[in-house]
């Protein structure tokens, strides 16, 4: 049983292609995130989505759009990558404060 | 802006030996501090949560305790598959009601 589950796993791309990742979580909870960690292992908020609405935008470029079409999904879209943009992306979920996450997304930008 | 500083950034024990991982933050109204378990190429587990000074929790060999200014994850007579990097994030009060700091982790080595 996934409780939140990601894909693709992988995801290799040229500069100035645009991406997606999508994220699913079967726990029943009203938040999703999205998180990146960088190479240095950092793992900074980028989004946050309660129940469908918007509540966290932290300062990521505009080439990156959350979506998410009902509560059990988020979704995370990249405009015209960046060689800045190679890093880990997580999604988690939560109920109350304690955050689950997906297994992560590695996007390398070449 | 709040502030979450783990130490060491790596540790290397042996198997058996006992030592603690230290999480000192600056929150303004801090609501709960968080543990979590990171394996390579894996999403961060979640461990503990811990809410108000003095508190402590335990798990196998792993316990978390919380003062107004840091928590320590103590490790007692670590295996090897206790390695990981542990994070720690705050969850504050005044501010978004979801949002976590992390700080940057304690990678864990225990050699058998």
């Amino acid at each position: 049983d996934t409780a939140v589950s990601q894909t693709p796993k992988y995801l290799v791309t040229q500069m100035g292609n645009d991406k997606s990742i999508k994220c699913e979580q079967n726990l029943g909870h009203d938040t999703m995130y999205w998180y990146k960690q960088d190479s240095k292992k950092f793992l900074k908020i980028m989004f946050s989505y309660n129940n469908k609405e918007l509540i966290i935008n932290e300062t990521v470029p505009n080439r990156f759009s959350p979506k998410s079409p009902d509560k059990a999904h988020l979704n995370l879209h990249i405009n015209s990558l960046e060689l800045g943009d190679s890093a880990v992306y997580f999604c988690a979920s939560s109920q109350a404060h304690e955050q689950y996450f997906g297994p992560g997304t590695r996007l390398t930008v070449t | 802006e709040d502030q979450v500083t783990q130490s060491p950034e790596a540790l290397r024990l042996q198997e058996g030996e006992s030592s603690s991982l230290n999480c000192s933050y600056t929150v303004s109204g801090l609501r709960g501090l968080f543990w979590y378990r990171q394996d390579p190429g894996k999403g961060p587990e979640f461990l503990f949560t811990l809410y108000s000074a003095g508190e402590e929790k335990e798990k196998e060999r792993l316990k978390a305790t919380l003062t107004k200014k840091e928590s320590f994850l103590h490790i007692t007579a670590p295996k090897p598959e206790d390695s990981a990097t542990y994070l720690c994030a705050v969850y504050r009060s005044g501010g978004s009601n979801y949002k976590l700091t992390f700080g940057k982790g304690t990678l864990l080595t225990v050699n058998p």
